[in-house]
């Protein structure tokens, strides 16, 4: 039962490179989320997908691409990463959109 | 947008005594309300939660209440452990946000044994 996988777990980057982060879930869950987490603060909502086939920007897009492939996964581009871009990014997934969110174990992604 | 504002940020207690969190939300149409912990290093992880319908939930050594005509909640944490210190977060599900989680800047708890 593994709930929702995130790859990578760490990650370096140089500035300017880009990368996509994957997440996978396998509870059947409508709706996924991608949140980024800087030192000692609070979750920040980057892009939804209330269900499959829609995407939505969040608190802080800017910078970002998602892409809902199918209703399993959900995964994040960074074009052109910057070092501001450097944090936790977490997973998560619900039922619905007002439902219980499950979290993956974060991506840790540093940007020199 | 909708605020989801949450108290105290930090909050140091000795093992045994209660702690209590609270969140004030603005949209009076939100109607889930969600408590997570996060340990050190680890995921956030759903603790309790409460719809507008019910007033009060608990389990075991944690509850949570909801004042709706006052647009507030809070996380009541009894018998504190030394495995309670953790980063403790609200959220809410406003209407006007899609209902989606917004989620509060979250409390830094720590149980000194």
């Amino acid at each position: 039962n593994a709930g929702v996988t995130q790859t990578p777990k760490f990650q370096v980057l140089k500035t300017g490179q880009s990368m996509t982060l994957q997440c996978a879930q396998d509870m059947n869950h409508n709706s996924m989320y991608w949140y980024r987490q800087d030192p000692g603060m609070g979750l920040r909502l980057i892009y939804y997908s209330a269900s499959e086939g829609t995407t939505d920007k969040g608190e802080v897009p800017n910078g970002y691409n998602v892409s809902r492939l199918n209703k399993r996964e959900f995964s994040l581009r960074l074009e052109s990463a910057a070092p501001s871009q450097t944090s936790v990014y977490f997973c998560a997934s619900s039922q619905y959109i007002d439902q219980p969110q499950h979290f993956g174990d974060g991506t840790r992604l540093s940007i020199l | 947008g909708e605020n989801v504002e949450q108290h105290p940020s930090t909050l140091s207690v000795q093992e045994g005594d209660s702690a209590v969190i609270k969140c004030t939300y603005s949209d009076s149409a939100s109607n889930y309300f969600p408590w997570y912990k996060q340990e050190l290093g680890k995921r956030p992880q759903l603790i309790i939660d409460i719809r507008s319908n019910v007033g009060e939930k608990k389990d075991q050594r944690i509850a949570v209440t909801l004042n709706k005509t006052a647009k507030h909640f809070s996380l009541h944490i009894t018998e504190t452990q030394p495995e309670d210190s953790a980063v403790y977060f609200c959220a809410a599900s406003p209407e006007a946000a899609g209902n989606k989680l917004t989620f509060g800047g979250g409390t830094r708890v720590l149980v000194k044994p």
